[in-house]
């Protein structure tokens, strides 16, 4: 593995159902985040890590879960899945969560909610 | 509201130079970031400013004016692979990134 893996690749979901999208990184930084991306709109934040042990919430968390029990893996969960979160997903990864620190993205999850 | 305003698209000539302008209003400011985002693919770190003025990095260059909550990205003797969309992005007073939503850039031979 070299950067940030996310899986899987796209996905179709009937409304209601529970979904986790996963994402592994190999660079040990210790920030990571989830965002989604919608036509027209900006990157938008679900909810972050600075830290293994730490999670935040971010601009958009509603409908959306995560945890970070160590410091490669930080998986997004979707306990009920609604047509709205029909988006691509992207997680991202920091050294830290300084000001000077790039994020560097992993390759998205395209998520269809019918 | 935190803002970050963008062109949604923009069109040039390869071989030739654009500039693709971003206007923030932030609830503070701890650095300006540039990314490259191919379609269908994930967007990739260009430049970082926090001081005003011009950072050049090969045929890319960044400006920013943090009184006028301005910035720029300028793209030299583009190519076709340039063709992408540009997306800005400012940290904010709690260290996160807000993004605009992106300049399509539609490069033509």
């Amino acid at each position: 593995i070299a950067g940030i893996t996310q899986a899987p690749t796209s996905q179709i979901l009937a409304a209601g159902r529970r979904m986790t999208l996963r994402c592994t990184q190999d660079m040990r930084h210790n920030a990571m985040y989830w965002y989604r991306q919608d036509l027209g709109l900006g990157l938008r934040l679900i909810h972050y890590s600075n830290t293994a042990g730490t999670t935040g919430k971010g601009e958009v968390p509603d409908g959306y879960s995560v945890s970070r029990a160590n410091t490669d893996d930080f998986p997004l969960t979707l306990a009920s899945a609604v047509p709205s979160q029909t988006s691509v997903y992207f997680c991202a990864s920091s050294e830290t969560s300084g000001s000077a620190d790039t994020q560097y993205f992993g390759p998205g999850t395209r998520l269809t909610v019918l | 509201g935190q803002n970050i305003d963008q062109p949604t698209e923009m069109t040039a000539t390869e071989g030739a130079i654009v500039q693709i302008n971003c206007t923030y209003q932030t609830s503070g400011f701890n650095g300006l970031f540039w990314y490259q985002q191919h379609a269908g693919e994930a967007p990739t770190f260009l430049s970082y400013n926090v001081l005003d003025g011009l950072e050049e990095k090969g045929r890319f260059s960044s400006f920013l004016s943090r009184s006028k909550g301005y910035s720029y990205l300028l793209l030299k003797e583009l190519q076709m692979k340039d063709s992408a969309s540009y997306l800005c992005a400012v940290r904010d007073s709690n260290y996160q990134l807000i993004w605009g939503a992106g300049t399509k850039l539609i490069i033509k031979p």
